[in-house]
């Protein structure tokens, strides 16, 4: 197990469309988190899994968004009625536990809507 | 609530030279931790180097050193003797109690042969 894996790296949908990514974190990292991230922009934060109860959310998650972290192991970050403003490309990270703050990046999932 | 701030969108150094990134933050936490990712294209982000606050030395790791002044809230990157491989986007960014990180805006720096 090398690093943070996402699946899949590109997705284009229609508009209205639901989509759905997974996250596969490096073995034990038991902190998950998603980012959003717009061209040009820096990440933005959606929301974050302690093992696997989902702790926090941003607001930037509307209820067209869910995400799930079954067993504290993979999450899925699901987009129900895709919509154009939600191309863009969604990161996972993970971190080992409490004392590291050094978090693990995958290579993301660009979502293009159409 | 935090918020980080990256004031150069683009920079371009030549190579074996000395660039510095700036960064300016904002968090009324009082244990945090500050970072630079760099973000090469089509590539994951990774770990250039981190700071703690509580930390009055400067972090460095390698070519790569931090200027860390917590009174002002500035936390810029120094890049020393540039290679082409440092080409890449860089993010500056701050996390605290859950370890979500708060981004800035990106740094896109072009290392020229």
């Amino acid at each position: 197990d090398t690093g943070v894996s996402q699946d899949p790296r590109h997705k284009i949908t229609k508009r209205g469309q639901n989509v759905t990514f997974r996250c596969d974190p490096i073995s034990e990292h038991n902190r998950l988190y998603w980012y959003r991230q717009t061209l040009g922009q820096g990440p933005e934060f959606l929301t974050y899994f302690q093992n696997e109860a989902q702790l926090e959310k941003s607001r930037l998650l509307s209820d067209r968004f869910s995400a799930e972290r079954p067993k504290g192991s993979f999450s899925t970050l699901e987009i129900q009625r895709t919509e154009q403003g939600d191309s863009a490309m969604y990161l996972c990270a993970t971190l080992p536990g409490e004392a590291n703050t050094e978090a693990f990046f995958g290579q993301g999932t660009r979502l293009t809507v159409v | 609530a935090q918020t980080v701030t990256q004031s150069q969108p683009e920079m371009s150094v030549q190579e074996a030279e000395t660039v510095t990134l700036s960064c300016t933050y904002d968090t009324s936490e009082s244990n945090y931790y500050l970072f630079w990712y760099k973000q090469p294209p089509s590539r994951q982000m990774i770990l250039v180097i981190r700071q703690e606050a509580y930390k009055q030395q400067n972090a460095t790791e390698n070519r790569f050193s931090v200027n860390f002044q917590k009174a002002a809230k500035s936390f810029s990157l120094k890049i020393s003797d540039s290679q082409l491989g440092d080409t890449a986007m860089y993010f500056c960014a701050s996390s605290s109690g859950t370890y979500k990180y708060i981004f800035g805006t990106g740094t896109r720096l072009k290392v020229l042969a």
